[in-house]
């Protein structure tokens, strides 16, 4: 089975801290996606990579950067927190090409920012 | 851009009713359709898979159709059970291998 782990379920910080979000697969997965999800906007895609070393912005970049430096880690950063950065953050991996493009999620983490 | 749709945004059904959630997308030139549970304060598990070349996909309880053409997708559930209680989210690649596109869900419950 895939496995998606992510570093913490639940984190709070407050306004002007230097965030991580750690996200590991195990199934040797390329591509590597991290979302936001709010009430009533869906999930929206912030970065992903389709390899190490690599990373393209997603819809909502702003206020976000991330780091791939190994295959399976993919590390979100929220350089300077904010409180419209309150949210459930998903990271998700894949095989690569279109074909078998099925995505494994991880179980979020709920950050909050005060 | 792709955009996805579902209707309704939220459901409520009887224990032991058949039903269906719908999904549609604009762009039709889509690889593949991904189905996926969500429940409360959890991550996303994925259901189904339908590649572009197939009709549907089934599992247990759960048929995923795939009309291309009219840009649709249903989700049926048979004989819904309180387990079955959760969000429901389709997906959809923007174009070729690209991030997946996702609808806001459909919210179900399951009476008792």
């Amino acid at each position: 089975d895939v496995k998606v782990t992510q570093s913490s379920r639940y984190l709070v910080k407050r306004t002007g801290e230097k965030v991580f979000l750690e996200c590991v697969q195990d199934m040797d997965h390329e591509n590597m996606f991290w979302y936001r999800q709010d009430p009533g906007l869906g999930l929206r895609l912030i970065y992903f990579s389709y390899d190490v070393k690599m990373k393209e912005k997603g819809d909502i970049p702003e206020g976000y950067s991330v780091s791939r430096e190994k295959k399976e880690r993919f590390s979100l950063i929220l350089e300077s927190a904010s409180t419209n950065q309150t949210s459930m953050y998903l990271c998700a991996s894949s095989p690569p090409g279109s074909s078998t493009y099925e995505q494994y999620f991880g179980p979020g983490t709920r950050l909050t920012v005060t | 851009k792709q955009e996805v749709t579902q209707i309704p945004a939220a459901l409520s059904v009887p224990e032991g009713e058949n039903l269906v959630l719908n999904c549609s997308f604009t762009d039709s030139a889509i690889y593949n359709l991904q189905w996926f549970r969500q429940d409360p304060g959890k991550g996303l598990t994925s259901l189904l898979l339908i590649q572009s070349s197939q009709r549907e996909q089934t599992s247990g309880r759960l048929n995923a159709s795939l009309d291309k053409s009219s840009g649709r997708s249903t989700l049926y559930i048979a004989a819904s059970q309180p387990g079955d209680s959760a969000t429901y989210l389709c997906a959809v690649p923007n174009s070729g291998n690209t991030p997946l596109v996702f609808g806001k869900g459909t919210r179900l419950s399951v009476i008792a």
